[in-house]
Protein backbone atom coordinates (compact mmCIF):
# COMPACT_ATOMS: atom_id res chain seq x y z
CA UNK A 1 0.00 0.00 0.00
CA UNK A 2 1.09 3.66 -0.02
CA UNK A 3 3.46 4.50 2.24
CA UNK A 4 3.64 8.32 3.85
CA UNK A 5 4.44 10.97 1.04
CA UNK A 6 6.05 14.38 1.06
CA UNK A 7 6.29 16.96 -0.92
CA UNK A 8 8.38 18.81 -2.20
CA UNK A 9 10.84 16.78 -2.39
CA UNK A 10 13.41 19.52 -2.58
CA UNK A 11 12.98 23.19 -2.03
CA UNK A 12 15.32 25.73 -2.89
CA UNK A 13 14.22 29.04 -1.56
CA UNK A 14 15.61 32.96 -0.47
CA UNK A 15 16.14 34.08 2.84
CA UNK A 16 12.97 35.98 4.26
CA UNK A 17 10.63 33.93 1.89
CA UNK A 18 8.14 31.58 3.46
CA UNK A 19 7.65 28.09 2.98
CA UNK A 20 5.02 25.60 2.99
CA UNK A 21 6.37 21.40 3.26
CA UNK A 22 2.91 19.12 3.24
CA UNK A 23 2.45 15.26 4.28
CA UNK A 24 -0.03 12.68 3.86
CA UNK A 25 0.32 10.45 6.14
CA UNK A 26 -0.36 6.18 5.67
CA UNK A 27 -4.49 6.32 5.52
CA UNK A 28 -5.85 5.42 8.86
CA UNK A 29 -2.69 6.71 10.76
CA UNK A 30 -3.98 9.43 13.97
CA UNK A 31 -0.48 10.07 14.37
CA UNK A 32 1.97 12.18 12.63
CA UNK A 33 5.51 13.33 13.68
CA UNK A 34 7.38 16.17 11.96
CA UNK A 35 11.08 16.42 12.19
CA UNK A 36 14.38 17.92 11.33
CA UNK A 37 17.25 16.32 10.45
CA UNK A 38 20.75 18.32 9.85
CA UNK A 39 23.94 17.62 8.66
CA UNK A 40 26.07 15.66 11.37
CA UNK A 41 22.50 15.78 13.94
CA UNK A 42 20.13 13.54 14.71
CA UNK A 43 16.36 13.86 13.77
CA UNK A 44 14.76 16.56 15.90
CA UNK A 45 11.16 16.39 16.95
CA UNK A 46 9.46 19.52 15.64
CA UNK A 47 5.54 18.83 16.60
CA UNK A 48 3.36 16.28 17.08
CA UNK A 49 -0.41 15.34 16.30
CA UNK A 50 -2.53 12.59 17.43
CA UNK A 51 -6.48 12.79 16.70
CA UNK A 52 -7.99 15.42 17.26
CA UNK A 53 -6.13 16.66 19.88
CA UNK A 54 -4.08 19.60 20.94
CA UNK A 55 -0.62 19.22 18.84
CA UNK A 56 2.78 18.99 20.81
CA UNK A 57 4.43 22.23 19.41
CA UNK A 58 7.64 21.54 22.27
CA UNK A 59 9.91 21.03 19.59
CA UNK A 60 9.17 24.13 17.23
CA UNK A 61 12.41 25.91 17.07
CA UNK A 62 11.02 29.17 17.19
CA UNK A 63 7.45 30.99 16.26
CA UNK A 64 8.50 30.92 12.69
CA UNK A 65 7.97 27.65 12.30
CA UNK A 66 3.77 26.17 12.54
CA UNK A 67 2.02 23.37 11.72
CA UNK A 68 -1.50 22.34 10.62
CA UNK A 69 -3.11 18.96 9.98
CA UNK A 70 -6.61 19.30 8.49
CA UNK A 71 -9.46 16.57 8.84
CA UNK A 72 -7.09 14.83 10.86
CA UNK A 73 -4.65 13.66 7.91
CA UNK A 74 -2.78 15.91 5.45
CA UNK A 75 -0.67 17.95 7.59
CA UNK A 76 1.61 21.60 6.39
CA UNK A 77 4.40 22.25 7.92
CA UNK A 78 5.12 26.23 7.24
CA UNK A 79 8.55 28.27 8.09
CA UNK A 80 7.78 31.74 7.97
CA UNK A 81 11.14 34.52 7.16
CA UNK A 82 13.29 31.70 6.54
CA UNK A 83 16.84 31.49 7.55
CA UNK A 84 19.71 29.86 6.33
CA UNK A 85 19.96 27.37 9.58
CA UNK A 86 16.30 26.30 8.69
CA UNK A 87 18.27 24.60 5.81
CA UNK A 88 17.81 21.00 6.64
CA UNK A 89 15.87 17.46 5.31
CA UNK A 90 12.59 17.89 7.12
CA UNK A 91 10.81 14.10 7.63
CA UNK A 92 7.15 13.29 8.42
CA UNK A 93 6.47 10.11 9.99
CA UNK A 94 2.92 8.61 10.62
CA UNK A 95 2.01 5.79 13.09
CA UNK A 96 -1.44 3.90 13.98
CA UNK A 97 -1.92 6.00 17.25
CA UNK A 98 0.16 7.19 20.27
CA UNK A 99 0.76 3.84 21.61
CA UNK A 100 2.92 2.72 18.33
CA UNK A 101 5.03 5.55 18.72
CA UNK A 102 7.89 3.39 17.30
CA UNK A 103 6.35 1.95 15.04
CA UNK A 104 6.77 5.31 12.95
CA UNK A 105 6.62 5.13 9.21
CA UNK A 106 8.59 8.08 7.47
CA UNK A 107 8.40 9.60 4.07
CA UNK A 108 11.52 10.18 2.01
CA UNK A 109 11.80 14.15 3.66
CA UNK A 110 11.66 17.62 2.01
CA UNK A 111 15.24 18.75 1.85
CA UNK A 112 15.08 22.29 2.34
CA UNK A 113 17.95 24.88 1.02
CA UNK A 114 17.71 28.60 2.15
CA UNK A 115 20.21 31.25 0.42
CA UNK B 1 25.71 16.50 26.74
CA UNK B 2 23.05 14.54 24.43
CA UNK B 3 20.93 12.21 25.86
CA UNK B 4 21.45 9.61 23.38
CA UNK B 5 25.61 9.22 22.15
CA UNK B 6 26.14 7.81 19.18
CA UNK B 7 29.49 7.69 17.19
CA UNK B 8 28.73 9.08 13.54
CA UNK B 9 31.48 7.33 11.79
CA UNK B 10 32.08 6.33 9.23
CA UNK B 11 32.51 3.23 9.45
CA UNK B 12 33.58 0.75 6.55
CA UNK B 13 33.76 -3.12 6.92
CA UNK B 14 34.54 -5.96 4.17
CA UNK B 15 31.74 -8.24 3.30
CA UNK B 16 30.76 -11.22 5.63
CA UNK B 17 32.31 -9.43 8.59
CA UNK B 18 29.92 -8.63 11.97
CA UNK B 19 29.44 -5.55 12.27
CA UNK B 20 28.51 -4.03 15.78
CA UNK B 21 26.64 -0.51 16.03
CA UNK B 22 26.32 0.88 19.25
CA UNK B 23 24.71 4.06 21.54
CA UNK B 24 25.16 4.92 25.26
CA UNK B 25 21.94 7.15 27.04
CA UNK B 26 21.84 8.93 30.30
CA UNK B 27 17.59 8.94 30.99
CA UNK B 28 17.41 5.99 32.94
CA UNK B 29 13.57 6.27 32.29
CA UNK B 30 14.33 4.81 28.77
CA UNK B 31 12.26 1.68 28.15
CA UNK B 32 11.49 1.13 24.67
CA UNK B 33 14.78 1.02 22.18
CA UNK B 34 14.99 1.17 18.29
CA UNK B 35 17.04 1.03 15.34
CA UNK B 36 16.50 3.02 12.12
CA UNK B 37 18.00 2.09 8.78
CA UNK B 38 18.00 5.06 6.19
CA UNK B 39 19.48 5.18 2.94
CA UNK B 40 20.72 7.61 1.45
CA UNK B 41 17.80 10.48 0.35
CA UNK B 42 14.85 7.99 2.33
CA UNK B 43 13.39 8.36 4.95
CA UNK B 44 14.52 5.78 8.21
CA UNK B 45 12.96 2.64 8.50
CA UNK B 46 12.22 0.50 11.77
CA UNK B 47 14.46 -1.98 11.50
CA UNK B 48 14.37 -3.67 15.29
CA UNK B 49 12.21 -2.72 18.60
CA UNK B 50 12.92 -4.14 21.76
CA UNK B 51 11.16 -3.51 25.41
CA UNK B 52 13.42 -3.11 28.12
CA UNK B 53 16.70 -5.32 28.76
CA UNK B 54 17.47 -8.28 26.79
CA UNK B 55 18.26 -9.56 23.31
CA UNK B 56 16.37 -9.58 20.07
CA UNK B 57 17.35 -11.30 16.84
CA UNK B 58 15.59 -10.91 13.44
CA UNK B 59 17.88 -12.94 10.53
CA UNK B 60 20.95 -11.14 10.47
CA UNK B 61 20.62 -8.72 12.80
CA UNK B 62 20.74 -9.01 16.74
CA UNK B 63 19.50 -6.09 19.18
CA UNK B 64 21.36 -6.14 22.37
CA UNK B 65 20.19 -3.73 25.69
CA UNK B 66 22.16 -3.23 28.80
CA UNK B 67 20.17 -1.25 31.18
CA UNK B 68 22.53 -1.17 33.73
CA UNK B 69 25.17 0.04 31.42
CA UNK B 70 22.66 2.29 29.71
CA UNK B 71 24.10 0.63 26.13
CA UNK B 72 22.43 -0.68 23.32
CA UNK B 73 24.08 -2.46 20.36
CA UNK B 74 23.13 -3.69 16.94
CA UNK B 75 25.08 -6.51 15.64
CA UNK B 76 24.97 -7.21 11.98
CA UNK B 77 26.02 -10.77 11.06
CA UNK B 78 27.61 -12.23 7.60
CA UNK B 79 27.19 -7.52 6.41
CA UNK B 80 26.11 -7.38 2.55
CA UNK B 81 26.70 -4.79 0.59
CA UNK B 82 23.31 -3.79 0.59
CA UNK B 83 23.18 -3.40 4.73
CA UNK B 84 25.79 0.04 3.82
CA UNK B 85 23.54 2.92 4.86
CA UNK B 86 22.90 4.97 8.02
CA UNK B 87 21.74 3.17 11.38
CA UNK B 88 20.10 5.53 14.35
CA UNK B 89 18.99 3.83 17.44
CA UNK B 90 16.38 5.99 18.61
CA UNK B 91 15.01 5.34 22.66
CA UNK B 92 11.82 6.62 24.68
CA UNK B 93 10.45 6.36 28.09
CA UNK B 94 7.58 4.29 29.47
CA UNK B 95 5.38 7.71 30.01
CA UNK B 96 2.35 8.82 27.88
CA UNK B 97 3.39 11.03 25.44
CA UNK B 98 7.27 10.96 24.92
CA UNK B 99 8.62 11.42 22.02
CA UNK B 100 11.29 9.47 20.60
CA UNK B 101 14.73 10.55 20.83
CA UNK B 102 17.16 9.93 17.78
CA UNK B 103 20.89 9.23 17.95
CA UNK B 104 22.83 10.68 15.32
CA UNK B 105 23.26 7.99 13.33
CA UNK B 106 26.22 5.73 12.35
CA UNK B 107 27.06 6.05 8.40
CA UNK B 108 27.74 2.35 7.55
CA UNK B 109 29.65 0.91 4.31
CA UNK B 110 30.23 -2.37 3.29
CA UNK B 111 32.73 -3.36 1.21
CA UNK B 112 32.36 -5.79 -1.45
Amino acid sequence: GAGVSQSPSNKVTEKGKDVELRCDPISGHTALYWYRQSLGQGLEFLIYFQGNSAPDKSGLPSDRFSAERTGGSVSTLTIQRTQQEDSAVYLCASSLDRGNQETQYFGPGTRLLVL
Amino acid sequence: QKEVEQDPGPLSVPEGAIVSLNCTYSNSAFQYFMWYRQYSRKGPELLMYTYSSGNKEDGRFTAQVDKSSKYISLFIRDSQPSDSATYLCAMRSNFGNEKLTFGTGTRLTIIP
